[in-house]
């Protein structure tokens, strides 16, 4: 099955500054990447998706980043704010009929520090 | 709000039991997938229904059921229950079978296992 891995585990920043997570993917067949943002005991919400027939996306001040070849996908914030203290997860996924399923990231914390 | 619902929020109870925990999809949304969460798993992925019908199975275990009734309401039955079960639980909607649109994700209920 698909095999997800996120660095870093535990990211601080500056605020204003701007923050980079990784993720590397092992399933050549997944074809959906997520970014999730989970606040302390609140809900996975969705901030970003790219499929990989685009190579970067960005809504504002977030930007995802795919390289199929690599199997590599990365999450930019910048002008990093309080409001974005936060655990990120990304996740992939076949579209389409029998996927298995999101399979995430382990998290990555990252934090703001004004 | 995600408009997804789960009920209850906590649920606290002893070793070898059994417990349900219930979801509502967002109106119109067909498909319900559920998910774990625990600090040493990280969010897992564990079964997806769709209008009712099985779609995907991920890492849940044979103690454990689900089914989505003809409201589209999804139901979690965990059984002899372990310490390790343990976790938040979530539920989470999307309109199609296809894993490769946003999932959105209800607050979850947090079970402890004593």
């Amino acid at each position: 099955g698909e095999n997800v891995e996120q660095h870093p585990s535990t990211l601080s920043v500056q605020e204003g500054d701007s923050a980079v997570i990784k993720c590397t993917y092992s399933d050549s067949a997944s074809n959906y990447f997520p970014w999730y943002k989970q606040e302390l005991g609140k809900r996975p919400q969705l901030i970003i998706d790219i499929r990989s027939n685009v190579g970067e996306k960005k809504d504002q001040r977030i930007a995802v980043t795919l390289n199929k070849t690599a199997k590599h996908f990365s999450l930019h914030i910048t002008e990093t704010q309080p409001e974005d203290s936060a655990v990120y997860f990304c996740a992939a996924s076949r579209s389409g009929g029998g996927a298995d399923g999101l399979t995430f990231g382990k998290g990555t914390h990252l934090i703001i520090q004004p | 709000d995600s408009g997804v619902t789960q009920t209850p929020k906590h649920l606290i109870t002893a070793t070898g039991q059994r417990v349900t925990l219930r979801c509502s999809p967002r109106s119109g949304d067909l498909s319900v997938y559920w998910y774990q969460q625990s600090l040493d798993q990280g969010l897992q992925f564990l079964i997806q229904y769709y209008n009712g019908e099985e779609r995907a199975k991920g890492n849940i275990l044979e103690r454990f059921s689900a089914q989505q009734f003809p409201d589209l309401h999804s139901e979690l039955n965990l059984s002899s229950l372990e310490l390790g079960d343990s976790a938040l639980y979530f539920c989470a909607s999307s309109v199609s079978s296809d894993q490769g649109n946003e999932q959105f994700f209800g607050p979850g209920t947090r079970l402890t296992v004593l």
